[in-house]
């Protein structure tokens, strides 16, 4: 089966740096995604990775490592609007379809 | 402006009637997805459709049923079978259906239906 794991919950203060950790255990892999989710709306993209190593865009940054099955989504100077929960996926080749982790609920205090 | 439309944003319906949710896409997609999501979870996949007049059972397809019978519709159907329908349904889709794509799913608002 496909299994991805992420921390329930984190909290950070403004202004700081985040780091929110996923792994996954997957057949098939055909990148890792992430998306940033407001309570009660729907999801949306913030970041790709299919190879390995850093994607920046902005204060957002996302890694993966495919030999350790890791991907981590790093966000700089947060901000209070930051407080969202965020998602990993996990494409799974051939089949054309996501699986999602649990997300991450993340709490940006003053 | 180019997007996914689903209607109505909340739902209320009495136990053992069956209801579709509304999934519209203008974006010329090919694939398109059915998710639920319960509170503090991640999202589950109940159905989805690489190509017209073809879909997919998800890993929570029991008590739901689909069409897509046109390129821009996926309505979906949640069944008197399903134990325990409330939740909020998101649909979503995506440019291509091709293996190696790299696009991102898009994702609608979302439905919230709550069964009495």
């Amino acid at each position: 089966g496909q299994n991805i794991d992420q921390p329930t919950e984190m909290t950070a203060t403004e202004g700081a740096i985040v780091q929110i950790n996923c792994t996954y255990q997957t057949s098939g892999f055909n990148g890792l995604f992430w998306y940033q989710q407001h309570a009660g709306e729907a999801p949306t993209f913030l970041s790709y990775n299919v190879l390995d190593g850093l994607e920046e865009k902005g204060r957002f940054s996302s890694f993966l490592s495919r030999s350790k099955g890791y991907s981590y989504l790093l966000l700089k100077e947060l901000q209070m609007k930051d407080s969202a929960s965020y998602l990993c996926a996990v494409d799974i080749y051939n089949f054309n379809k996501f699986y999602f982790g649990s997300g991450t609920k993340l709490n940006v205090k003053p | 402006d180019g997007g996914i439309t689903q209607s109505p944003k909340y739902l209320f319906r009495k136990e053992g009637q069956n209801v579709t949710l509304s999934c519209e896409q203008n974006l010329n997609h090919d694939a398109m997805y059915w998710y639920r999501q319960d509170p503090g979870q991640g999202l589950r996949l109940i159905y989805y459709s690489q190509i017209v007049n073809d879909f997919q059972k998800g890993d929570i397809a029991e008590g739901y049923s689909v069409s897509r019978e046109k390129k821009e519709s996926f309505p979906l159907t949640v069944t008197s079978a399903q134990k325990n329908p409330t939740a909020f349904y998101l649909c979503a889709s995506r440019p291509s259906w091709q293996e190696g794509t790299t696009d991102e799913q898009f994702f609608g608002p979302g439905t919230r239906l709550t069964v009495l």
